[in-house]
């Protein structure tokens, strides 16, 4: 089983539309938890942290949910600039070691 | 302002062969890894540095060798190049102690292993 896992998609979403999903981990232990965005063929960045109490940045929204041991992002009118790869990603302990998912694929069509 | 420099961006071996991935960041920054992105699969840590050095392995170490003598360059050599190598490899660096935040993220090398 993967430690952390996330739908593939692509979530095809209309220019404006709303799109959620989610990313679940398995170790319990797990510290803190970010978003990373990957557009096609370039590097990771990091898109935002993920708070206990949820955190917004602009139409991003994460929330964390530990009792069910998974993150989520959404997204609110959603721009064709927002197509792209969204990594969870968990870290485990103190040192860094960090556990990537693979991806979840959004594309926003006009 | 640079960043991470990473280099080559593309390489082909043949297998057998054995070759180094530059590795050069400017920020000062402590904490340097490397990571493999497959298909499905996520990025993966290969190994990783908390200082010069330190280095330690990370979850797939088999095949490769990393040294830290100072904090600007961390770089990453396959001894021996097999097919299964054959993936996208990131640098990356952060301060103060890699805990995921502000990742800094080279431009990634495209290695293809014959």
């Amino acid at each position: 089983r993967k430690e952390v896992e996330q739908d593939p998609g692509p979530f095809n979403v209309p220019e404006g539309a709303t799109v959620a999903f989610n990313c679940t981990y398995s170790n319990s232990a797990s510290q803190s938890f970010f978003w990373y965005r990957q557009d096609c063929r370039k590097e990771p960045k990091l898109l935002m942290s993920v708070y206990s109490s949820g955190n917004e940045d602009g139409r991003f929204t994460a929330q964390l949910n530990r009792a069910s041991q998974y993150i989520s992002l959404l997204i609110r009118d959603s721009k064709l600039s927002d197509s792209a790869t969204y990594l969870c990603v968990v870290n485990e302990d103190s040192w860094g070691k960090l556990q990537f998912g693979a991806g979840t694929q959004v594309v926003v069509t006009p | 302002n640079a960043g991470v420099t990473q280099t080559p961006k593309f390489q082909v071996l043949k297998t057998g062969q054995s070759m180094t991935l530059q590795c050069a960041q400017d920020m000062n920054h402590e904490y340097m890894s490397w990571y493999r992105q497959d298909p499905g699969m996520g990025l993966r840590l290969i190994h990783y540095s908390v200082g010069a050095g330190i280095t330690d392995q990370g979850e797939v170490p088999n095949g490769y060798n990393v040294s830290r003598s100072t904090t600007e360059d961390f770089p990453l050599r396959l001894l021996s190049a097999a097919p299964s190598q054959t993936s996208v490899y990131f640098c990356a660096s952060s301060s103060p102690s890699g805990t995921g935040e502000k990742l800094f993220f080279g431009s990634g090398t495209q290695l293809s292993v014959l």
